[in-house]
Protein backbone atom coordinates (compact mmCIF):
# COMPACT_ATOMS: atom_id res chain seq x y z
CA UNK A 1 0.00 0.00 0.00
CA UNK A 2 0.80 3.61 -0.55
CA UNK A 3 1.93 5.59 2.71
CA UNK A 4 1.89 9.29 2.85
CA UNK A 5 3.03 10.24 6.46
CA UNK A 6 2.79 13.50 7.63
CA UNK A 7 5.20 13.98 10.54
CA UNK A 8 2.72 15.76 13.11
CA UNK A 9 -0.82 15.43 13.20
CA UNK A 10 -1.87 18.31 16.04
CA UNK A 11 0.85 21.51 15.89
CA UNK A 12 0.71 24.46 18.10
CA UNK A 13 2.89 27.28 16.93
CA UNK A 14 3.00 31.13 18.32
CA UNK A 15 3.16 33.81 15.43
CA UNK A 16 5.93 35.03 14.04
CA UNK A 17 7.53 31.34 14.56
CA UNK A 18 9.21 29.78 11.86
CA UNK A 19 7.36 26.02 11.65
CA UNK A 20 7.54 23.08 9.52
CA UNK A 21 5.68 20.57 7.98
CA UNK A 22 6.86 17.70 6.71
CA UNK A 23 5.88 14.65 4.59
CA UNK A 24 7.40 11.72 3.02
CA UNK A 25 6.29 9.24 0.48
CA UNK A 26 7.05 5.66 0.19
CA UNK A 27 5.69 4.92 -3.76
CA UNK A 28 8.42 6.49 -5.22
CA UNK A 29 6.01 9.05 -6.95
CA UNK A 30 6.78 11.83 -9.44
CA UNK A 31 4.08 14.53 -7.36
CA UNK A 32 3.44 15.47 -4.27
CA UNK A 33 1.27 18.69 -3.19
CA UNK A 34 0.74 20.45 0.04
CA UNK A 35 -3.29 21.47 0.38
CA UNK A 36 -4.85 23.46 2.65
CA UNK A 37 -8.18 22.78 4.18
CA UNK A 38 -10.80 25.10 5.72
CA UNK A 39 -14.39 24.67 6.12
CA UNK A 40 -16.30 25.72 3.36
CA UNK A 41 -13.12 26.44 0.95
CA UNK A 42 -12.67 22.95 0.35
CA UNK A 43 -8.64 21.58 -0.67
CA UNK A 44 -7.01 25.21 -1.76
CA UNK A 45 -3.78 24.34 -3.27
CA UNK A 46 -0.31 25.63 -2.25
CA UNK A 47 2.36 24.33 -3.77
CA UNK A 48 3.23 21.14 -6.02
CA UNK A 49 6.70 19.76 -6.92
CA UNK A 50 6.52 17.57 -9.76
CA UNK A 51 10.67 16.57 -9.23
CA UNK A 52 13.12 16.90 -7.14
CA UNK A 53 14.23 20.78 -6.62
CA UNK A 54 10.95 21.89 -8.74
CA UNK A 55 8.20 22.85 -7.68
CA UNK A 56 5.44 25.21 -9.05
CA UNK A 57 3.17 27.94 -6.87
CA UNK A 58 -0.49 27.02 -6.30
CA UNK A 59 -3.98 29.13 -5.81
CA UNK A 60 -2.75 30.64 -2.40
CA UNK A 61 1.23 30.13 -1.88
CA UNK A 62 1.55 33.79 -0.04
CA UNK A 63 3.12 33.48 3.37
CA UNK A 64 4.28 29.52 2.44
CA UNK A 65 7.38 28.15 0.94
CA UNK A 66 8.83 24.50 0.21
CA UNK A 67 11.37 22.35 -0.37
CA UNK A 68 11.95 19.17 -2.25
CA UNK A 69 15.73 17.92 -1.71
CA UNK A 70 14.56 13.84 -2.02
CA UNK A 71 12.29 12.29 -3.69
CA UNK A 72 10.01 10.79 -1.64
CA UNK A 73 10.35 14.34 1.09
CA UNK A 74 8.01 17.45 0.18
CA UNK A 75 8.01 20.04 3.11
CA UNK A 76 5.92 23.11 3.69
CA UNK A 77 7.38 25.72 5.48
CA UNK A 78 5.63 28.91 7.32
CA UNK A 79 8.40 31.51 7.40
CA UNK A 80 6.21 33.53 10.13
CA UNK A 81 3.51 32.48 10.99
CA UNK A 82 0.49 34.00 11.55
CA UNK A 83 -2.96 33.52 12.85
CA UNK A 84 -4.79 33.12 9.73
CA UNK A 85 -2.75 30.42 8.64
CA UNK A 86 -4.62 27.91 11.38
CA UNK A 87 -5.98 25.41 9.20
CA UNK A 88 -5.73 22.05 8.03
CA UNK A 89 -2.40 21.02 6.21
CA UNK A 90 -2.93 18.01 3.72
CA UNK A 91 0.48 16.13 1.96
CA UNK A 92 -0.18 14.10 -1.07
CA UNK A 93 1.68 12.23 -3.95
CA UNK A 94 0.90 10.85 -7.17
CA UNK A 95 2.54 9.29 -9.99
CA UNK A 96 2.13 10.22 -13.49
CA UNK A 97 0.54 7.69 -16.38
CA UNK A 98 -0.09 8.51 -20.02
CA UNK A 99 1.34 12.33 -19.11
CA UNK A 100 -1.13 12.70 -16.51
CA UNK A 101 -1.27 12.65 -12.74
CA UNK A 102 -3.13 9.42 -11.29
CA UNK A 103 -5.01 10.00 -8.38
CA UNK A 104 -3.64 11.29 -5.23
CA UNK A 105 -2.71 9.65 -2.08
CA UNK A 106 -3.01 11.58 0.75
CA UNK A 107 -1.60 11.78 4.30
CA UNK A 108 -3.52 11.78 7.63
CA UNK A 109 -3.33 15.53 7.79
CA UNK A 110 -1.41 18.16 10.27
CA UNK A 111 -4.28 20.71 12.04
CA UNK A 112 -2.16 23.39 13.02
CA UNK A 113 -2.95 25.93 15.40
CA UNK A 114 -1.16 29.54 15.24
CA UNK A 115 -1.47 31.21 18.89
CA UNK B 1 -7.59 27.63 -15.50
CA UNK B 2 -9.34 24.76 -14.49
CA UNK B 3 -12.53 25.22 -12.25
CA UNK B 4 -14.28 22.51 -10.07
CA UNK B 5 -18.13 23.35 -8.27
CA UNK B 6 -19.66 21.36 -5.96
CA UNK B 7 -23.00 23.37 -5.61
CA UNK B 8 -24.50 21.15 -2.76
CA UNK B 9 -22.69 22.14 0.74
CA UNK B 10 -24.63 19.66 2.83
CA UNK B 11 -27.23 16.78 2.11
CA UNK B 12 -29.01 13.76 4.06
CA UNK B 13 -30.16 10.48 2.91
CA UNK B 14 -31.91 7.96 4.55
CA UNK B 15 -29.98 4.63 5.09
CA UNK B 16 -30.78 1.90 1.96
CA UNK B 17 -31.56 4.88 -0.12
CA UNK B 18 -29.77 6.05 -3.11
CA UNK B 19 -28.28 9.61 -3.13
CA UNK B 20 -26.29 11.63 -5.92
CA UNK B 21 -23.85 14.18 -5.27
CA UNK B 22 -22.95 16.81 -8.26
CA UNK B 23 -19.94 17.97 -9.50
CA UNK B 24 -19.39 20.47 -13.04
CA UNK B 25 -16.08 21.26 -13.51
CA UNK B 26 -14.18 23.70 -16.90
CA UNK B 27 -11.46 22.72 -18.88
CA UNK B 28 -10.60 23.39 -22.38
CA UNK B 29 -8.34 19.93 -22.36
CA UNK B 30 -9.82 16.91 -24.30
CA UNK B 31 -8.03 14.36 -21.86
CA UNK B 32 -7.92 14.34 -17.82
CA UNK B 33 -9.05 12.39 -14.95
CA UNK B 34 -11.66 13.16 -12.51
CA UNK B 35 -11.58 11.66 -9.32
CA UNK B 36 -14.82 11.56 -5.97
CA UNK B 37 -13.02 11.31 -2.91
CA UNK B 38 -14.45 10.58 0.70
CA UNK B 39 -12.79 12.16 4.15
CA UNK B 40 -14.87 10.58 7.24
CA UNK B 41 -14.30 12.17 10.66
CA UNK B 42 -11.01 10.37 10.59
CA UNK B 43 -9.64 13.34 8.11
CA UNK B 44 -7.84 10.84 6.06
CA UNK B 45 -9.06 11.21 2.41
CA UNK B 46 -10.33 7.55 0.50
CA UNK B 47 -9.90 7.31 -3.60
CA UNK B 48 -13.74 6.43 -4.33
CA UNK B 49 -13.99 6.55 -7.92
CA UNK B 50 -11.82 7.30 -10.61
CA UNK B 51 -12.93 8.12 -14.48
CA UNK B 52 -10.73 8.76 -17.73
CA UNK B 53 -12.17 11.46 -19.69
CA UNK B 54 -11.70 9.40 -23.05
CA UNK B 55 -13.81 6.27 -21.77
CA UNK B 56 -17.09 7.01 -22.13
CA UNK B 57 -18.50 3.81 -20.01
CA UNK B 58 -18.95 4.75 -16.68
CA UNK B 59 -16.91 4.09 -14.08
CA UNK B 60 -18.43 1.73 -10.94
CA UNK B 61 -16.98 0.74 -7.61
CA UNK B 62 -19.49 -1.77 -5.79
CA UNK B 63 -22.49 0.65 -4.54
CA UNK B 64 -20.73 4.09 -6.06
CA UNK B 65 -21.19 5.02 -9.31
CA UNK B 66 -21.14 7.97 -12.09
CA UNK B 67 -22.35 9.61 -14.44
CA UNK B 68 -19.92 11.47 -16.83
CA UNK B 69 -21.50 13.66 -18.93
CA UNK B 70 -18.18 14.88 -21.05
CA UNK B 71 -19.75 17.44 -23.06
CA UNK B 72 -22.01 19.06 -20.13
CA UNK B 73 -18.21 18.65 -18.27
CA UNK B 74 -20.69 16.96 -15.52
CA UNK B 75 -19.40 14.27 -13.06
CA UNK B 76 -22.14 13.53 -10.32
CA UNK B 77 -21.41 10.10 -7.85
CA UNK B 78 -23.93 7.74 -7.24
CA UNK B 79 -24.11 6.12 -4.26
CA UNK B 80 -26.79 3.17 -3.80
CA UNK B 81 -27.78 1.57 -0.36
CA UNK B 82 -26.39 4.19 1.86
CA UNK B 83 -24.63 2.86 4.84
CA UNK B 84 -23.85 5.04 8.58
CA UNK B 85 -20.32 4.70 7.24
CA UNK B 86 -20.80 6.70 4.42
CA UNK B 87 -21.16 9.60 6.32
CA UNK B 88 -18.30 12.13 5.24
CA UNK B 89 -17.24 15.09 3.30
CA UNK B 90 -17.14 13.84 -0.29
CA UNK B 91 -15.39 16.00 -3.01
CA UNK B 92 -14.78 16.23 -6.58
CA UNK B 93 -11.18 16.41 -7.91
CA UNK B 94 -9.74 16.96 -11.89
CA UNK B 95 -5.96 16.73 -12.96
CA UNK B 96 -5.63 17.55 -16.91
CA UNK B 97 -2.05 17.90 -18.62
CA UNK B 98 -0.53 20.30 -16.25
CA UNK B 99 0.46 18.17 -13.02
CA UNK B 100 -2.37 20.40 -11.10
CA UNK B 101 -5.16 18.50 -8.92
CA UNK B 102 -7.84 21.07 -8.07
CA UNK B 103 -10.63 20.45 -5.91
CA UNK B 104 -13.99 21.18 -5.21
CA UNK B 105 -15.62 22.51 -2.09
CA UNK B 106 -17.00 19.30 -0.79
CA UNK B 107 -20.39 18.07 0.28
CA UNK B 108 -21.13 16.66 3.39
CA UNK B 109 -23.67 14.08 3.37
CA UNK B 110 -25.22 12.33 6.50
CA UNK B 111 -26.71 9.35 6.51
CA UNK B 112 -29.50 8.92 8.61
CA UNK B 113 -31.31 5.86 10.39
Amino acid sequence: DVKVTQSSRYLVKRTGEKVFLECVQDMDHENMFWYRQDPGLGLRLIYFSYDVKMKEKGDIPEGYSVSREKKERFSLILESASTNQTSMYLCASSTIRRGMNTEAFFGQGTRLTVV
Amino acid sequence: AQTVTQSQPEMSVQEAETVTLSCTYDTSENNYYLFWYKQPPSRQMILVIRQEAYKQQNATENRFSVNFQKAAKSFSLKISDSQLGDTAMYFCAFTGGGNKLTFGTGTQLKVEL
